[in-house]
């Protein structure tokens, strides 16, 4: 079965830290790859996503990403964290065909200390 | 210019009633969704329509019935509320479907505790 795996429910990192969310995809080929977040009280914002070519995706507040076709990875990389960056982070994959259905990971919690 | 907005924002009710929560965008796109948000923040779609036609259709209990009077909305009506309904309910929109590449941007989310 499709599934989309976030291993880590809650990160703590000082700011000014670097950062890094793991994300883990089974899927039959390669799906395009998203990573949202949650602040609190909030719906969800894109960060960035992959479609295809360069491996290593660029995003908005200073994310960026890599896919790793051999680890059916895409990992969420921020170089130093700010206090703001505390809220839920979600992993997305969709097929690369068929129905455009989102499957969304469980999460992680980011929470940055002082 | 709120891009996607829902109302209302929280929602109380007893078991057993009925009630809905409605969704709107502004951004010209054909296709939207609902998600449901449960307590371990677990996001799972439930429905998408595209132009105000049923495309998805998760396993979800027919006390729930979406309803788009066109493109621009997205209503999720739930009849005889159940404790296991309490959750957060996203809605959502993107360009189109089966364009994979869209993006979903989502609503602000709709907070409904049932007692």
């Amino acid at each position: 079965a499709q599934s989309v795996t976030q291993p880590d429910i809650h990160i703590t990192v000082s700011e000014g830290a670097s950062l890094e969310l793991r994300c883990n995809y089974s899927y039959g080929a390669t799906p395009y790859l998203f990573w949202y977040v949650q602040s609190p009280g909030q719906g969800l914002q894109l960060l960035l996503k992959y479609f295809s070519g360069d491996t290593l995706v660029q995003g908005i507040k200073g994310f960026e990403a890599e896919f790793k076709r051999s680890q059916s990875s895409f990992n969420l990389r921020k170089p130093s964290v700010h206090w703001s960056d505390a809220a839920e982070y979600f992993c997305a994959v969709v097929r690369r065909t068929g129905t455009y259905k989102y499957i969304f990971g469980t999460g992680t919690r980011l929470k940055v200390l002082a | 210019d709120t891009a996607v907005s829902q109302t209302p924002k929280y929602l109380v009710t007893q078991m057993g009633n009925d009630k809905s929560i409605k969704c709107e965008q502004n951004l010209g796109h054909d296709t939207m969704y609902w998600y449901k948000q449960d307590s371990k923040k677990f996001l799972k779609i439930m429905f998408s329509y595209n132009n105000k036609e049923l495309i998805i259709n998760e396993t979800v209990p027919n006390r729930f019935s979406p309803k788009s009077p066109d493109k621009a909305h997205l209503n999720l009506h739930i009849n005889s509320l159940e404790l296991g309904d309490s959750a957060v309910y996203f809605c959502a929109s993107s360009i189109r479907t089966g364009g994979s590449t869209d993006t979903q941007y989502f609503g602000p989310g709709t907070r409904l505790t049932v007692l």
